[in-house]
């Protein structure tokens, strides 16, 4: 069964500091990989996705994600952290019929000035 | 270009009441999704429909029905709410469509249940 695991509940971090938040995922096949951001009240907005290629996609607000398919993981990173990305991060990972997707716990980062 | 669009956007419903969460899309998409959110726990899917006519039950479809009504709107009932159902519940489509797939999520219902 698929399933995606984020070790991370919380972080904090530094603005202008480089952020990485870490996702593991176990799915049978080559996963469809997502990370989302939630905005406090807000829907969750997609940053990123991979399918297949380049193992490192870049997304919106400059994020960017690396797939390692031996570590099983798409851990994202931002090189420098702005205050307004304080957020709750969810990594997701869809079947390959892209009709269900599962996500982690998510990840709630803070900024600190 | 609305997208995916739920309604109430609050709700407070007294133990034993019934009440419908709506939700409408108009993406065009074949696969529709009703999660809830809890601390802690992330999305935990409730139930999906794959496409126009089908729905198939999430992790947690106890206390849940769903009806995919037509392509544009899948909705969520709650027969007899019980305070274990207060949570932000999240409407999601998607095109199902393989590697062009991906989820847009609507604002959120926050429900209470007292």
């Amino acid at each position: 069964a698929q399933s995606v695991t984020q070790p991370d509940i919380h972080i904090t971090v530094s603005e202008g500091a480089s952020l990485e938040l870490r996702c593991n995922y176990s799915y049978g096949a080559t996963p469809y990989l997502f990370w989302y951001v939630q905005s406090p009240g807000q829907g969750l907005q997609l940053l990123l996705k991979y399918f297949s290629g380049d193992t490192l996609v870049q997304g919106i607000k400059g994020f960017e994600a690396e797939f390692k398919r031996s570590q099983s993981s798409f851990n994202l990173r931002k090189p420098s952290v702005h205050w307004s990305d304080a957020a709750e991060y969810f990594c997701a990972v869809a079947s390959n019929t892209g009709n269900q997707f599962y996500f982690g716990t998510g990840t709630s980062l803070t900024v600190i000035p | 270009n609305a997208g995916v669009t739920q309604t109430p956007k609050f709700q407070v419903l007294k133990t034993g009441q019934s009440m419908t969460l709506q939700c409408a899309q108009d993406m065009n998409h074949n696969s529709m999704y009703w999660y809830r959110q809890d601390p802690g726990m992330g999305l935990r899917l409730i139930y999906y429909s794959a496409s126009e006519g089908t729905t198939d039950k999430g992790e947690v479809p106890n206390g849940y029905n769903v009806s995919r009504l037509n392509k544009r709107e899948f909705s969520l009932r709650l027969e007899s709410a019980a305070p274990s159902q207060t949570s932000v519940y999240f409407c999601a489509s998607a095109s199902g469509q393989g590697a062009d797939t991906e989820a847009f999520f609507g604002q959120g219902t926050r429900l209470t249940v007292v």
